[in-house]
């Protein structure tokens, strides 16, 4: 399976928790998103890396939460002391620079349940 | 502010009828593009279209297709003969040139189910 990869695709914990998510894009992409998506709504953006730097960060993306892409490949992100409001899916997405504009391609998401 | 509307919550069709999708959008931006993407139960958005706002010639392609008016904000999106394979949550997304591609604003999405 060469398209983007997501671990663990469920995870529930409880309040106060920290968990992390992992992200393994599609090889040759330079780009990497993070969004976030609650039930019944769209996606949202929350963070965007080309290579190993973080370009963009939402003010969404509270202080609780990191991001980072060490060696330009995989990606983490991080929540620390989890709250029930942090429910969603949290989806991650890879393109390549130069691709077609908008032509974003999406992991199966880890859906977040906090007690 | 951008701003993305789908106004339809669901959809349910029996196959092969024709499914068309609402979006309308708010942009200050002269130069922005819009997308369709699609949700199927899996989980993961699949990229379905792309249009900017300087091309405003609708298109077929396949059973897809597509009606963009500027003039009244909408990018309409038209599935023809629906396909059980066609249920899953289709989401109209808007972006702006300045913004990169990376930051889509999506619409709360319409859940289309086809029914057998």
């Amino acid at each position: 399976d060469t398209g983007v990869s997501q671990n663990p695709r469920h995870k529930i914990t409880k309040r106060g928790q920290n968990v992390t998510f992992r992200c393994d894009p599609i090889s040759e992409h330079n780009r990497l998103y993070w969004y976030r998506q609650t039930l019944g709504q769209g996606p949202e953006f929350l963070t965007y890396f080309q290579n190993e730097a973080q370009l963009e960060k939402s003010r969404l993306l509270s202080d609780r939460f990191s991001a980072e892409r060490p060696k330009g490949s995989f990606s983490t992100l991080e929540i620390q002391r989890t709250e029930q409001g942090d429910s969603a899916m949290y989806l991650c997405a890879s393109s390549f620079a130069g691709g077609d504009f908008g032509e974003l391609f999406f992991g199966e998401g880890s859906r977040l349940t906090v007690l | 502010a951008q701003k993305v509307t789908q106004a339809q919550t669901e959809i349910s069709v029996v196959e092969k009828e024709d499914v068309t999708l609402d979006c309308v959008y708010e942009t200050r931006d002269t130069t922005y593009y819009l997308f369709w993407y699609k949700q199927p139960p899996s989980g993961e958005l699949v990229f379905l279209i792309r249009r900017n706002s300087f091309d405003e010639q609708n298109e077929i392609s396949g059973r897809y297709s597509w009606n963009f008016q500027k003039s009244t904000s909408s990018f309409n999106f038209t599935i023809t003969a629906s396909q059980v394979v066609d249920s899953a949550v289709y989401f109209c997304a808007l972006s702006d040139e300045r913004s990169n591609d990376y930051k889509l604003s999506f619409g709360a999405g319409t859940t289309v189910t086809v029914r057998a």
